[in-house]
């Protein structure tokens, strides 16, 4: 089946601009979990959806970074007023379920590239 | 969460078995060991959990000792493709997972 995917794979901006970032989870997955890395750097949590609402966002650096998941499906982060350290790839994954459960193991994406020049 | 330890890098050559070691001494009583592994230009992909002894399954095998506070992965007969960064993670609250900088891997042949 189809797993989790990522759109745009890439993305140039310009300091000082907005962008969406969109992740398509596996269906039926009710969780969702977006994370950045870096070169060289693991990934780094940002936030964590389960169904619609984000159930931890701790991991949001500030609040130029916002993610919503209004239908419980498709995830959006959006980035305002984007700085060149905000360059990084933007992974998205999906669990079945959340917490210790089985079916925790989270799928990730391919991830987008985003460069901010 | 448990803050791991794992060496940097690693080399080993085609057909060889690899085993690589995490160490988490602070480890919780709740808390189980999970690896990933990722390649360059793609997510990371869920390889094998565990909470105590031995955990195997068709792409490697995970020993844990009695007292949790290290675990080793291990690879059996590695190829080229297995050349990969390999994270070692703790934690009980497995929906946020903390990343270090993992293992890097690098198979020759």
């Amino acid at each position: 089946g189809a797993g989790v995917s990522q759109t745009p794979s890439n993305k140039v901006t310009e300091k000082g601009k907005y962008v969406e970032l969109r992740c398509d989870p596996i269906s039926g997955h009710t969780a969702l979990y977006w994370y950045r890395q870096s070169l060289g750097q693991g990934p780094e949590f940002l936030i964590y959806f389960q169904g619609t609402g984000a159930a931890d966002d701790s991991g949001l650096p500030n609040d130029r970074f916002f993610a919503v998941r209004p239908e419980g499906s498709v995830s959006t982060l959006k980035i305002q007023r984007t700085e060149r350290g905000d360059s990084a790839v933007y992974l998205c994954a999906s669990s079945l379920t959340s917490g210790r459960a089985k079916g925790n193991e989270q799928f990730f994406g391919p991830g987008t590239r985003l460069t901010v020049l | 969460l448990a803050k791991t330890t794992q060496p940097i890098s690693m080399d080993s050559y085609e057909g060889q078995e690899v085993n690589i070691t995490c160490s988490h001494n602070n480890i919780a009583t709740n808390d189980y060991i999970t690896w990933y592994q990722q390649f360059p230009s793609q997510g990371p992909r869920f390889i094998i959990q565990g909470y105590k002894t031995k955990v195997t399954n068709e792409v490697a095998s995970l020993f844990i000792p009695a007292d949790r506070k290290s675990s080793t992965l291990s690879l059996p007969r590695v190829s080229l493709s297995d050349t990969a960064v390999y994270y070692c993670l703790v934690g009980d609250i497995l929906d946020k997972i903390i990343f270090g900088k993992g293992t890097r891997l690098h198979i020759l042949p």
